[in-house]
């Protein structure tokens, strides 16, 4: 079965400095993962995918991750924090059956970024 | 946003209650998931419709329950409520040619 691990409950950063949120993944098969973010509220918004390819995947709002196969892990970057980009995280990987997928999530990572 | 809408955007019910939440789907999209979001946990998978038949579901007892209509919108039905099924609902959409799905603002179910 998939799986995803996000190995931090929270991350803080200041504002202006890079920021990383770690994601570790489980599969058989080629990987299909994703990056979703939560703000309060809100339902989850999509930020990015990779499925193949270019290791460096870059998506919505300035973010981008960085898929590395060696080490199982698809880490979401930022090279300069925002206040508004402090919501909660979550990794993904899709699994899949005969005519149907899901989407399963990491416990995610709250961001917060400070002033 | 997405064009992902849900109804209520609470609701309170007492254990024991049934409740039924409402998704419309985003245009063009003819596949529905429902997921289950508790406190301080992420999203975890309850059932999928696809063209108005369940073609996967989760660890989650019969008592969840769907429907899916033509028009590709989706009812997620909750019988004999308990309190742990207290947590955010989430509708979410795709199609045969998205591998993204795309979700809903939520409905916050609360039961006493």
């Amino acid at each position: 079965a998939q799986s995803v691990a996000q190995p931090e409950d929270q991350v803080n950063v200041a504002e202006g400095n890079p920021l990383t949120v770690k994601c570790t993944y489980s599969v058989s098969g080629n990987p299909y993962l994703f990056w979703y973010v939560q703000y309060p509220n809100r339902g989850l918004q999509f930020l990015l995918k990779y499925i193949t390819g270019d290791n460096l995947v870059k998506g919505s709002y300035g973010f981008e991750a960085e898929f590395n196969k060696s080490q199982t892990s698809f880490h979401l970057k930022k090279p300069s924090a925002l206040v508004s980009d402090s919501a909660l995280y979550f990794c993904a990987v899709r699994e899949d059956w005969a005519g149907g997928f899901k989407t399963i999530f990491g416990a995610g990572t709250r961001l917060f970024v400070k002033a | 946003e997405t064009g992902v809408t849900q109804s209520p955007t609470h609701l309170i019910k007492t254990r024991g209650q049934q409740v039924t939440l409402r998704c419309s789907s985003q245009s063009g999209h003819n596949t529905v998931s429902w997921y289950q979001q508790a406190l301080g946990q992420g999203p975890q998978f309850i059932f999928q419709y696809y063209r108005e038949e369940e073609n996967g579901r989760g660890n989650f007892p019969p008592r969840f329950s769907g429907l899916q209509f033509p028009n590709y919108s989706s009812e997620l039905n909750v019988n004999a409520l308990e309190l742990d099924d207290s947590a955010l609902y989430l509708c979410a959409s795709s199609s045969d040619r998205t591998d993204t799905q795309y979700f809903g603002p939520g409905t916050r179910l609360t039961v006493l």
